[in-house]
């Protein structure tokens, strides 16, 4: 499966936007970038998802790099309760269509 | 919220005995996962299931085993627990296409002592 590459960590200030970004150079061409997030003591929960275009829903935005090799996660104005760790991931058409996670970005949000 | 509950919830079990963990939904959907969740790490696949009776092994299936006999049940086994496999367990569905969303349960957190 292919690999995604993000920060540890992150810091915002509520109300503010945040940029969370995820590196997946090795993404080969029908696999779709997926965002989930895990707030404490939950299970993940669906975030975003794209292939090749920005996405917009009511959570965020899902900005992708013209080469498909990086996105971004935009969180347009985060609260408290946006802080989570928040997975980038590929999902690909395999035998499973599993999720494969990383480590993740703990996004720390200050009042 | 999608229709996927886990039982239990909570568990305490003794090194070597048997232990089952549920996930049931009522969503009808084709794909199934469990995964675990150990301190500081991501969640990590322990066996999938595309169909009723088909099942496959995840990157960490040593010491699991799983059955579907139905669409909306996927039993977890530990056959013989461990203490290395005291984690918080968590299940997923999906429909078959790589470009939809996974929903997942709550999650067991299962200690063995």
């Amino acid at each position: 499966d292919a690999k995604t590459t993000q920060p540890n960590s992150m810091e915002s200030n509520e109300e503010e936007p945040v940029h969370l970004p995820c590196n997946h150079s090795t993404i080969s061409g029908t696999d779709y970038i997926h965002w989930y997030r895990q707030l404490p003591s939950q299970g993940p929960e669906y975030v975003i998802h794209g292939l090749t275009s920005n996405v917009n829903n009511r959570m965020a935005s899902l900005a992708i790099a013209e080469d498909r090799k990086s996105s971004t996660l935009i969180l347009h104005r985060a609260t408290l309760r946006d802080a989570a760790v928040y997975y980038c991931i590929l999902r690909g058409h395999n035998a499973g269509n599993m999720l494969t996670f990383g480590g993740g970005t703990r996004l720390m949000v200050k009042p | 919220d999608a229709g996927i509950t886990q039982s239990p919830r909570h568990k305490v079990t003794e090194t070597g005995t048997p232990v089952t963990l549920r996930c049931h939904q009522t969503e009808n959907h084709r794909y199934m996962y469990w995964y675990r969740q150990d301190p500081g790490h991501g969640l990590r696949l322990i066996h999938y299931s595309y169909g009723v009776k088909d099942t496959d092994k995840g990157e960490v299936s040593d010491g699991y085993s799983v059955s579907r006999s139905k669409t909306e049940d996927f039993l977890l086994t530990l056959e013989s627990a461990t203490s290395s496999q005291t984690s918080v367990y968590f299940c997923a569905i999906s429909e078959s296409p790589a470009n939809t969303e996974a929903f997942f349960g709550q999650g067991t957190r299962l200690t063995v002592v």
